[in-house]
């Protein structure tokens, strides 16, 4: 079955440390995305791609940073510069643009 | 400000009790509205898209509704199997990457 893969579930970091996230695809769809959830708060954009080797920032971009070498991979790493990592990360695609989001089950991650 | 406010933010029901969730926005240039659940400790599940006011869609017993300055869930004779968080999102303006995201509304459904 088609669909996105984000590992770790749950992922744990030092403070002064950097840590990946992992998003992987089969959909073929050409846009990705990584959001950030906070409780009570609407989903808030990170950054996002829309073709292989080229990435927009959102509205939150500071500490984060991404690559997208390959199509179906846009890989999410929090550095030490984010102060306040704590959170519910979500990865979506989308196969055109104006249809609705294919998330996947998401990356909790805590600060130790 | 473009913006999104969903209401109530949580709301309780008995199974078969009917009722109804908001999603009111203030966005220049609707291109579509977008409901989503969402299971704890889950990514969102995509549920309709609205396209223009007037439209309505509806799958099993939820059904969508979109107005000028809204949107609306219906959920008819609810099931506790229906209880989750449901999320708006709204698409608007020249950027077709750019949603507006509520900060959704925890449905619960008792027996």
């Amino acid at each position: 079955d088609g669909g996105i893969t984000q590992s770790p579930k749950y992922l744990f970091r030092k403070e002064g440390q950097n840590v990946t996230l992992s998003c992987e695809q089969n959909l073929n769809h050409d846009a990705m995305y990584w959001y950030r959830q906070d409780p009570g708060q609407g989903l808030r954009l990170i950054y996002y791609s829309q073709i292989v080797n080229d990435f927009q920032k959102g509205d939150i971009a500071e500490g984060y940073s991404v690559s997208r070498e390959k199509k179906e991979s846009f890989p999410l790493t929090v550095t030490s510069a984010q102060k306040n990592p704590t959170a519910f990360y979500l990865c979506a695609s989308q196969s055109s643009p104006n249809y609705g989001y294919t998330f996947g089950s998401g990356t909790r991650l805590t600060v130790v | 400000e473009d913006q999104v406010t969903q209401s109530p933010e949580a709301l309780r029901l008995q199974e078969g009790e009917s009722s109804s969730l908001n999603c009111s926005y203030t966005v220049s240039g609707l291109r579509g509205l977008f409901w989503y659940r969402q299971d704890p400790g889950k990514g969102p599940e995509f549920l309709f898209t609205l396209y223009s006011a007037g439209e309505e869609k509806e799958k099993e017993r939820l059904k969508a509704t979109l107005t000028k300055k809204e949107s609306f869930l219906h959920i008819t004779a609810p099931k506790p199997e229906d209880s989750a968080t449901y999320l708006c999102a709204v698409q608007a303006g020249n950027n077709f990457n750019k949603f507006y995201f509520g900060s959704g509304t925890k449905l619960n459904v008792k027996p």
